[in-house]
């Protein structure tokens, strides 16, 4: 399986603060996805970084990809209680036919 | 407004009892997607179609059936082969390009008692 794995499972950080978090996958990809899950909903695309970027930028998102490592990292910066939620990373088969998730880092921001 | 529509939102069975889960789009995407997320799991990936009557299997179909006989929507259903239903389903579609992002229904939570 291509299933990517989060880390840490789960972050609790003041309001303010930064948040990082990390995604591993195992194959080859042409891009990887960052989503946001409140509890009990569906996802929510964040950011889209393709295999040949290595840095990209949405609001307070930053994202990097380091294909020779197979990881990224997703960075909110100044956070805010209502960024609390799951946060997931996907990537693609190599034919973008399919989409794997990983398990989840779970955040708690703590007004 | 576009979107993805799942219902319902919670839905109850006896076992071995087949359950159909609604997923309907109107963003006219091609690609359409079921995935299951257990507590403490990430999303697995139950079936998935790429265009209007074609189907492909994902990492866990066993269980499992759907149909794409229209473009807006792909029902799931959960055959009481499915050994352990209870869950939270989730629908997604894209337009079918590679580099396209997801866009996900909020979910049915199916329970099987």
């Amino acid at each position: 399986s291509q299933q990517g794995e989060e880390d840490p499972q789960a972050l609790s950080i003041q309001e303010g603060e930064n948040a990082t978090m990390n995604c591993s996958y195992k194959t080859s990809i042409n891009n990887l996805q960052w989503y946001r899950q409140n509890s009990g909903r569906g996802l929510v695309h964040l950011i889209l970084i393709r295999s040949n970027e290595r840095e990209k930028h949405s609001g307070r998102l930053r994202v990097t990809l380091d294909t020779s490592k197979k990881s990224s990292s997703l960075l909110i910066t100044a956070s805010r209680a209502a960024d609390t939620a799951s946060y997931f990373c996907a990537t693609d088969a190599h034919t973008g036919n399919q989409f794997y998730f990983g398990t989840g880092t779970s955040l708690t921001v703590i007004p | 407004d576009g979107g993805i529509t799942q219902s319902p939102k919670y839905l109850f069975r006896k076992e071995g009892q087949n359950v159909t889960l609604s997923c309907e789009q109107n963003l006219n995407h091609d690609a359409m997607y079921w995935y299951r997320q257990d507590p403490g799991q990430g999303l697995r990936l139950i079936y998935y179609s790429q265009i209007v009557n074609d189907f492909q299997k994902g990492d866990i179909a066993e269980g499992y059936s759907v149909s794409r006989e229209k473009k807006e929507s792909f029902p799931l259903t959960v055959t009481s082969a499915q050994k352990n239903p209870t869950a939270f389903y989730l629908c997604a579609s894209s337009p079918g390009a590679g580099n396209s992002p997801l866009h996900f229904g909020n979910g049915t939570r199916l329970t099987v008692t």
